[in-house]
């Protein structure tokens, strides 16, 4: 069975600074696909970034950008200039590439951008 | 830019009682799903829906769990007698697998039950 790791339960970073958020996980297929989801305050749940197993670039949204390394199953997220409106719950999901994407969370990171 | 929506936010209910939460997914999805989060805890899935009959299951989704789209446009799923434990914040999301759309999933903002 699929798992997802996240290690750190809890970070903080001044504001405009950079931080990495880690993220492991295990699985035997070969075609997969990886996201980070933000959690605000207001518990809605909102994608931030996904990366496709099969490309190797790593995935880059504005500010958040992904090290994707699959040979050793990791996905981190960075953050660069970080703002307020980051503070957040952070999760790290896997889902299969086939018919039923369920997704697989890990426990989260809580990220707090301090001023 | 369209949005899932789930009603109500809030649920009080007592324990034995029947609820029923109501998920409005973006209208050209095809792929429904219903996860949920326990406070302090991973976020887990329940069921996966599909051309209108259940995809997949997980452990946790027995059969006090239902789901059902009983139109072209609500999924709801229904816990017929709840339990102390159903106590979770209850997030409905929904994925297009149609060519040239992006097919990753998109949340409701959840809806939270509370059990006494």
């Amino acid at each position: 069975a699929q798992t997802v790791t996240q290690s750190q339960p809890e970070m903080s970073v001044q504001e405009a600074e950079t931080v990495t958020l880690s993220c492991t996980y295990d699985t035997s297929e070969n075609n997969y696909y990886l996201f980070w989801y933000k959690q605000p305050p207001s518990r809605q749940m909102i994608l931030v970034i996904r990366q496709e197993a099969y490309k190797q670039q790593n995935a880059t949204e504005n500010r958040f950008s992904v090290n994707f390394q699959k040979a050793a199953k990791s996905f981190s997220l960075k953050i660069s200039d970080s703002q307020l409106g980051d503070t957040a719950m952070y999760f790290c999901a896997y889902s299969n590439a086939g018919n039923n994407r369920k997704l697989i969370w890990g426990l989260g990171t809580s990220l707090a951008v301090n001023p | 830019e369209p949005e899932v929506t789930q009603t109500p936010s809030h649920q009080v209910t007592q324990m034995g009682q029947e609820v029923i939460l109501r998920c409005v997914p973006i209208s050209n999805h095809l792929y429904f799903y219903w996860y949920r989060q326990i406070l302090g805890q991973k976020v887990e899935f329940l069921v996966s829906f599909y051309n209108n009959e259940i995809s997949e299951k997980s452990e946790i989704f027995d059969d006090q769990f239902s789901v059902e789209r009983p139109d072209g446009s609500n999924f709801t799923l229904k816990i017929r007698s709840t339990k102390l434990e159903d106590s979770a914040m209850y997030f409905c999301a929904s994925s297009s697998r149609e060519r040239g759309l992006r097919d990753e999933q998109y949340f409701g903002p959840g809806t939270r039950l509370t059990v006494t």
